[in-house]
């Protein structure tokens, strides 16, 4: 079976352009988190979704980041405008809701210059 | 003060050696709780829930106290391939994990 499946692996832009990552959960998975990991703050919830719906988007640092799930297969986070401190490995994860373990993708690299 | 505590190490230690991790939470509220690895550049994996009675799995042991919020790691008999950085989760409401800050173990030849 195909696990979480992020897009693009790794991403290189100059600040103030727009960011766009991509992730697909499990197949059957009805919970969606986007995680950003950084040496200095560790893995950091950004917002999850179950059944498509955002629960808590408390952990989004700011405006300039958004996520959506527009169906059960797919979920953007979108940065705009990306700035150099955004420089971190976004995580996608899913699990089925009641389930003990949550399952990651292999993580979007993202450098802003 | 942050919600899951735990040291970051490194934690340097030979081979064969008995590793002990500890982590402990703020939200006496949590319903589970989860250890799990990271190895480097790649993503978190579990590697065991921690249940109330205490749990093992090979050469692992994992230990609650919820009077006391924390929770345990134990490796024993550690090997190369145990180097990693372990990663205590706690689920708060049965869809929010929170993950603590990891910490680092090298073993050595």
């Amino acid at each position: 079976d195909a696990g979480v499946i992020q897009s693009p692996r790794h991403e290189v832009t100059e600040m103030g352009q727009e960011v766009t990552l991509r992730c697909k959960p499990i197949s059957g998975h009805n919970s969606l988190f986007w995680y950003r990991q950084t040496m200095m703050r560790g893995l950091e919830l950004l917002i999850y979704f179950n059944n498509n719906v955002p629960i808590d988007d408390s952990g989004m640092p700011e405006d300039r980041f958004s996520a959506k799930m527009p169906n059960a297969s797919f979920s953007t986070l979108k940065i705009q405008p990306s700035e150099p401190r955004d420089s971190a490995v976004y995580f996608c994860a899913s699990s089925y809701t009641g389930a003990e373990t949550q399952y990651f993708g292999p993580g979007t690299r993202l450098l802003v210059l | 003060r942050k919600e899951v505590e735990q040291d970051p190490g490194p934690f340097n230690v030979p081979e064969g050696a008995t590793v002990a991790f500890n982590c402990t939470y703020s939200n006496s509220a949590s319903q589970s709780f989860f250890w799990y690895r990271q190895d480097c550049r790649k993503e978190p994996k579990l590697l065991m829930s921690v249940y109330s009675s205490g749990n093992e799995d090979g050469r692992f042991t994992a230990q609650l106290n919820r009077a006391s919020q924390y929770i345990s790691l134990l490796i024993r008999d550690s090997k190369l391939s145990d180097s990693a950085t372990y990663l205590c989760v706690v689920n708060e409401d049965g869809q929010n994990f929170v993950f603590g800050p990891g910490t680092r173990l090298s073993v050595l030849p």
